[in-house]
């Protein structure tokens, strides 16, 4: 059984484009992130959520909307594209903030 | 300068070596992270740590709060180590977690 399931794994599109990574767990855990890991392997937290309200938003542009409908899932909309979108995205969760992690095994996303 | 800084930054060991991985952070704490990423991609959570050592299988991890320092150490290298190593903290003003650039390691056999 999955613990935190990304999807899709690789994700291609154009510039311009609007696309949706969806991510699920079912640890129980109240907490739900989304971590941007570019070329140099370097992560950074874009979004955190509990229990369904945000409460980290990083300077993120606006074309990326998170979106949790319960506290299992918290997907990720990103409109129009640009190339420096292109990243590996993962998506975490944890019981509590700063507590054990478990991450999803990451979409790659390449925008052309 | 990042909050969080891992030395080294590659590492070549041979097989059965022991290892060591430092993380220095700059931030207050409540807790710090110690992942593995591996070639495919997945990310591992090996530790979590406030204070002390803990241990798993070949792995240990050690914390001196007061230093802001914590080391993870690989006993009996094996080639399946070989891996990026990314200390991360809780903590910082926006009590978010800050990862480190990583560690590459390759163990060679």
């Amino acid at each position: 059984d999955t613990a935190v399931s990304q999807t899709p794994k690789y994700l291609v599109t154009q510039m311009g484009n609007d696309k949706s990574i969806k991510c699920e767990q079912n640890l129980g855990h109240d907490t739900m992130y989304w971590y941007k890991q570019d070329s140099k392997k370097f992560l950074k937290i874009m979004f955190s959520y509990n229990n369904k309200e945000l409460i980290i938003n990083e300077t993120v542009p606006n074309r990326f909307s998170p979106k949790s409908p319960d506290k299992a899932h918290l997907n990720l909309h990103i409109n129009s594209l640009e190339l420096g979108d292109s990243a590996v995205y993962f998506c975490a969760s944890s019981l509590g903030q700063g507590n054990g992690y478990t991450f999803g095994s990451g979409t790659r996303l390449t925008v052309v | 300068k990042n909050e969080v800084e891992q030395s080294p930054q590659n590492l070549t060991a041979q097989e059965g070596e022991f290892i060591t991985i430092n993380c220095s952070y700059s931030v207050g704490i409540s807790a710090l992270h110690w992942l593995q990423q591996h070639p495919g991609g997945g990310i591992v959570s090996l530790f979590m740590l406030s204070s002390g050592k803990k241990k798993h299988g070949r792995l240990i991890a050690t914390i001196n709060i007061q230093e802001k320092h914590s080391s993870l150490h690989i006993t009996a290298s094996h080639p399946r180590d070989s891996a990026v190593y990314i200390c991360a903290v809780h903590g910082g003003a926006t009590n978010k977690l800050i990862f480190g650039t990583g560690t590459l390691l390759a163990v060679q056999p």
